[in-house]
């Protein structure tokens, strides 16, 4: 089955950037989605089709691609934005969904 | 506003069965793909199944294949999720997601926009 990975831990200081990768085969080939999950809350997508960004979502946050690394940049982080990041895409095919294992974002 | 609302959770012994179902309001649901992701407590995400709008493709993570079956009634804008022969590391609070498809090169790709709260199953003797 397909997978794409991410690093379980990222941590910066208040204002730094903070950049979050996520590697998978298909990624040439596929879309990827961030999603943002705070503690009993639900995911909520903070970048859709590798870059875009949804209203409402803060200007720091961005997204870009690169071969088979994607990248979720948050720049000045704030201490709201420490929480879980998820990593989602689907194999070359289109057929299935994947999630990444999740980056837990520590702010300082 | 959109409502994404799960029931039919609970605690139930290694190898039995539960009936998931995701209630949807306020939107189309005959119009979007619907999916399942859990996560047991403590972990990541898993997307488990995702449905077609009109039922006809249903796709399944290896790990649940042959005991999962995802079904969706548009009648009652309802998505069930049947779980059969059921493990322990099936544990883990199960969400309906509604899918927002894309096309890039040619094949689907999609992400969700609106997640229930989920429902608990917990698979212990």
């Amino acid at each position: 089955s397909y997978e794409v990975t991410q690093p379980p831990s990222v941590s910066v200081s208040p204002g730094q950037t903070a950049r979050i990768t996520c590697s998978g085969d298909a990624l040439p080939k596929q879309y990827a989605y961030w999603y943002q999950q705070k503690p009993g809350q639900a995911p909520v997508v903070v970048i859709y089709k590798d870059s875009e960004r949804p209203s409402g979502i803060p200007e720091r946050f961005s997204g870009s691609s690169s071969g088979t690394t994607v990248t979720l940049t948050i720049s000045g982080v704030q201490a709201e934005d420490e929480a879980d990041y998820y990593c989602q895409s689907a194999d070359s095919s289109g057929t299935y969904r994947v999630f990444g294992g999740g980056t837990k974002l520590t702010v300082l | 506003e959109v409502q994404l609302v799960e029931s039919g959770g609970g605690l139930v012994q290694p190898g039995g069965s539960l009936r998931l179902s995701c209630a949807a309001s306020g939107f189309t649901f005959s119009s979007y793909w619907m999916s399942w992701v859990r996560q047991a407590p403590g972990k990541g995400l898993e997307w488990v199944a995702n449905i077609k709008q009109d039922g006809s493709e249903k796709y399944y993570v290896d790990s649940v294949k042959g005991r999962f079956t995802i079904s969706r009634d548009n009648a009652k804008n309802s998505l069930y999720l049947q779980m059969n022969s059921l493990k322990a590391e099936d544990t883990a609070v199960y969400s309906c997601a509604r899918e927002v498809v894309h096309m890039v090169y040619g094949v689907l790709s999609g992400s969700y926009d609106y997640w229930g709260q989920g429902t608990l199953v917990t698979v212990s003797s």
